[in-house]
């Protein structure tokens, strides 16, 4: 079984200040890791991935996450937040021995403020 | 451009009614699947569909039905037996996703906003 979890409901930052948005899978084999944001009334926007490589990876709209195989984590980070950055950040897994069904967390809302 | 198109936007339907979302893709995307996400929620798997005339019941599929008669096309309908059907109804694709190939993830449509009036 496959599963993610997202431990935060939501995480609040100011404008220009690091974000952080936190997420912990679990998986029987080894992972492929995403990233989405959804806007309101939006679908899902791929952020980036994980597939094999180097633990940092780069993505949209300056985000980027480490893939930290010990501490089964990938955390989605900015440096820099900004207000348009406020969306909910959805973290998914599938495992590469199996059909490829994602397992999505549970989501974290990111409000930045002025 | 390719990607998923979900249409109506925004549909209301009546008590004891049942109504059909679209759902279209010309990414030629083996596999598509039905998500439901309620206000502040994440997402629920309605019905998946790895190739055409076939697809697999979610995690909350009762009230709802599919088909998949077309690799482009994978209607979801809501059926009067659904007791809570509003709330707002993601179609996704992706590629074949078989053991041991690379996974693309998902394309994800805009959404459809069903209510019940």
């Amino acid at each position: 079984a496959q599963s993610v979890a997202q431990p935060e409901d939501q995480v609040n930052v100011a404008e220009g200040n690091p974000l952080t948005v936190k997420c912990t899978y679990s998986v029987s084999g080894n992972p492929y890791l995403f990233w989405y944001v959804q806007y309101p009334n939006r679908g899902l926007q791929f952020l980036l991935k994980y597939i094999t490589g180097d633990n940092l990876v780069k993505g949209s709209y300056g985000f980027e996450a480490e893939f930290n195989k010990s501490q089964t984590s990938f955390h989605l980070k900015k440096p820099s937040a900004l207000v348009s950055d406020s969306a909910l950040y959805f973290c998914a897994v599938r495992t590469t021995d199996s059909w490829g069904k994602l397992q999505f967390g549970a989501g974290t809302q990111v409000v930045v403020t002025p | 451009d390719g990607g998923i198109t979900q249409s109506p936007k925004y549909l209301f339907r009546k008590e004891g009614q049942n109504v059909t979302l679209s759902c279209e893709q010309n990414l030629n995307h083996d596999a598509m699947y039905w998500y439901r996400q309620d206000p502040g929620q994440g997402l629920r798997l309605i019905y998946y569909s790895q190739i055409v005339n076939d697809f697999q019941k979610g995690d909350i599929a009762e009230g709802y039905s599919v088909s998949r008669e077309k690799k482009e096309s994978f209607p979801l309908t809501v059926t009067s037996a659904q007791k809570n059907p509003t709330a707002f109804y993601l179609c996704a694709s992706s590629i074949d996703n078989y053991p041991g190939q690379p996974n693309y993830g998902y394309t994800f449509g805009s959404g459809t906003r069903l209510t019940v009036v």
